[in-house]
């Protein structure tokens, strides 16, 4: 089993369509929690951390259940700049191997005229 | 403007024909990190470095060498290089405040292809 799983989708929407991803993740001592964003064949960028309240960054909704050890991904009013793979991404503790990055495989998203 | 820099972007090379890919931070980062990317696999860690003359293996290490001579400079070394290898490698650098946010910025990527 993969540390971390995603639907590797892909998603197709129409604009101003609202989307969700979810990601679930096997390491209960993991630590953090990230979406990043990866355009295609570019380097992958943070978009959100998450954490255990919610947050949000304008359209952008993040949740973590780490009870559940599921984290999601909301974007609402989806653009044609939305297009791109999403990264799930989860931290292990400092002392794990420097508290390297753990990726999902990413969902891909393409958003539609 | 802050980077992490990567060279070449593309390499075509052959099999068993020494290369190294560079990687260097101007931001004054302690960790670096290689990844490669490859599809239905995602980004799996090849070494990292926590600070100078301080590496160690990641998840895929077989097949590749680091070194951590100087904080900026990260080089990855394939040795021998095997058509396995092919995939789009990434770099990446943090500060140590940036682990803990997740604010880890990536070099542009080098696709490398062995035949």
């Amino acid at each position: 089993r993969k540390e971390v799983e995603q639907d590797p989708g892909p998603f197709n929407v129409p604009e101003g369509a609202t989307v969700a991803f979810n990601c679930t993740y096997s390491n209960s001592a993991s630590q953090s929690f990230f979406w990043y964003r990866q355009d295609c064949r570019k380097e992958p960028k943070l978009l959100m951390s998450v954490y255990s309240s919610g947050n949000e960054d304008g359209r952008f909704t993040a949740q973590l259940n780490r009870a559940s050890q599921y984290i999601s991904l909301l974007i609402r009013d989806s653009k044609l700049s939305d297009s791109a793979t999403y990264l799930c991404v989860v931290k292990r503790p400092l002392g794990d191997q420097g508290g390297k990055l753990i990726f999902g495989q990413g969902t891909e998203l393409s958003v539609k005229p | 403007e802050a980077q992490v820099t990567q060279n070449p972007r593309y390499l075509i090379t052959v099999t068993g024909k020494k290369l190294t890919v560079t990687c260097s931070q101007n931001m004054n980062h302690e960790y670096m990190s290689w990844y490669r990317q490859d599809p239905g696999l995602g980004l799996r860690q090849i070494y990292y470095s926590m600070n100078v003359e301080v590496t160690d293996k990641g998840d895929v290490p077989e097949g590749y060498k680091v070194s951590r001579k100087e904080k900026r400079n990260f080089p990855l070394i394939l040795e021998s290089p095997s058509p396995n290898q092919t995939s789009l490698y990434f770099c990446a650098s943090s500060s140590e405040s940036g682990q803990l946010i997740g604010g880890y910025t990536f070099g542009s990527g080098t696709r490398l292809t062995v035949v």
